[in-house]
């Protein structure tokens, strides 16, 4: 596609609930990157995918959360029994790979996750 | 380790002015780069101007310019004649040289003023 799509925009849900955040990268992209927004925060790292491999998930806060990207191209955040303080935006960008990756960030604009 | 800090949360100036955000920053790394990204209402983050540290000479894009000053570990945004559509937070950002994470600072909201 012309951008970086993520779905939902918006997401509500109750405290111990598992959600699903999608995001569809720019086609031929090949790095994929997923960013945690909290409120009044900066932008938090949480996981690189080089094509299906994830060369570095260090950043993912707690083994409730885990990611997976098919065909070098959809990745899917997951969050399991969601707590409070996971509410926050959740970013997704891709790039045309690692090495280009300072000059070729494409963010999506995000899904906003409220847990209650 | 790395990290970028933003010391003015909030700031707003009228429209037609200029204005400056600072950015420090603090990394062993020798090759870098640093960048500024607006995030409007929208959310989507945006790419404003960004900096090899290799390059002495500061970046400028159209009325966004920086001011590089790799000893002190300073990147600071300058806006000229300032519009409405630059109300937006502002994002200072690294990122080593070979490596694919950006490390961002907390923010600095501008506000433009009619």
């Amino acid at each position: 596609g012309a951008g970086v799509s993520q779905s939902p925009s918006n997401k509500v849900t109750e405290k111990g609930k598992d959600v699903e955040l999608r995001c569809d990268p720019i086609s031929g992209h090949t790095a994929l990157y997923w960013y945690r927004q909290s409120l009044g925060q900066g932008l938090e790292f949480l996981i690189y995918f080089q094509g299906n491999s994830a060369p570095d998930k260090s950043g993912l806060p707690s083994d409730r959360f885990s990611a997976e990207r098919t065909g070098g191209s959809v990745s899917t955040l997951t969050i399991q029994r969601t707590q409070q303080e996971d509410s926050a935006v959740y970013l997704c960008a891709s790039s045309q790979g690692v090495y280009r990756a300072p000059y070729g960030y494409t963010f999506g604009s995000g899904t906003r996750l409220t847990v209650v | 380790a790395q990290t970028v800090t933003q010391s003015q949360p909030e700031m707003s100036v009228q429209e037609a002015e200029t204005v400056t955000l600072s950015c420090t920053y603090d990394t062993s790394e020798n090759n870098y780069y640093l960048f500024w990204y607006k995030q409007p209402p929208s959310r989507q983050m945006i790419l404003v101007i960004r900096q090899e540290a290799y390059k002495q000479q500061n970046a400028t894009e159209n009325r966004f310019s920086v001011n590089f000053q790799k000893a002190a570990k300073s990147f600071s945004l300058k806006i000229s004649d300032s519009q409405l559509g630059d109300t937006a937070m502002y994002f200072c950002a690294f990122s080593p040289f070979g490596n694919e994470k950006l490390t961002f600072g907390t923010g600095t909201r501008l506000t433009i003023i009619p």
